[in-house]
């Protein structure tokens, strides 16, 4: 069926050092992947998300990359703050109507 | 927009009471989601609707849940009887079609 792996689960970077996270996803029809960060006590929110007909996108000091043949996409966060501690959910969809997330990633940016 | 409205915000019930969760989706989406978030099993989609419909509850855990979309800007989560495990952090999102889902902040269910 439909999946959506993420790793790591846990992830501790020094302040202004970069963090990756990566998922892989198993349906071949998916074309949407959109990532959510969720503070601790807050809804999940989205941050950065990309189509299935775009290999890279970026946001100021976040990016994601796709790689479609592989069924792999990356979340990239440069010269990360404090402030970037976090959960952070990857997900796919096929244009259905859900989307199938990640088990998410506790980010910790250690000052 | 006021984005997606849960209520109530935090809840605390005994064991065997109903529990009736609510949410109003932001204007104009035609699909709403229920979720549930805990520790250990994560952010788990228990049921979706599209244009009121209930496409999916295969992630429904069992009868003691079920959830309702009278209408476009209203749905609920009603759980009879509750048990301590239903325990959780609930979200309501909605989408319109091709666009990004957007959460509600959440209600905090604490079964004792």
């Amino acid at each position: 069926g439909e999946n959506v792996e993420q790793h790591p689960s846990t992830l501790s970077v020094q302040e202004g050092d970069s963090a990756v996270i990566k998922c892989t996803y198993s349906d071949s029809a998916s074309n949407y992947f959109p990532w959510y960060k969720q503070e601790l006590g807050k809804r999940p929110q989205l941050i950065i998300d990309i189509r299935s007909n775009v290999g890279e996108k970026k946001d100021q000091r976040i990016a994601v990359t796709l790689n479609k043949t592989a069924k792999h996409f990356s979340l990239h966060i440069t010269e990360t703050q404090p402030e970037d501690s976090a959960v952070y959910f990857c997900a796919g969809s096929s244009g259905t109507y859900k989307y199938i997330f990640g088990t998410g990633t506790r980010l910790k940016v250690l000052a | 927009d006021a984005g997606v409205i849960q209520s109530p915000r935090h809840e605390v019930t005994e064991m065997g009471q109903e529990v009736t969760l609510r949410c109003k989706p932001i204007s104009g989406h035609n699909s709403l989601f229920w979720y549930r978030q805990t520790m250990m099993r994560g952010l788990e989609l228990l049921i979706y609707f599209n244009n009121n419909v209930p496409i999916d509850d295969s992630g429904m855990p069992e009868d003691r849940f079920s959830a309702k979309m009278p209408n476009a800007s209203f749905s609920t989560l009603k759980i009879q009887p509750s048990e301590p495990r239903d325990s959780a952090v609930y979200f309501c999102a909605s989408r319109k079609q091709g666009e990004t889902q957007y959460f509600g902040p959440g209600t905090r269910l604490l079964v004792l």
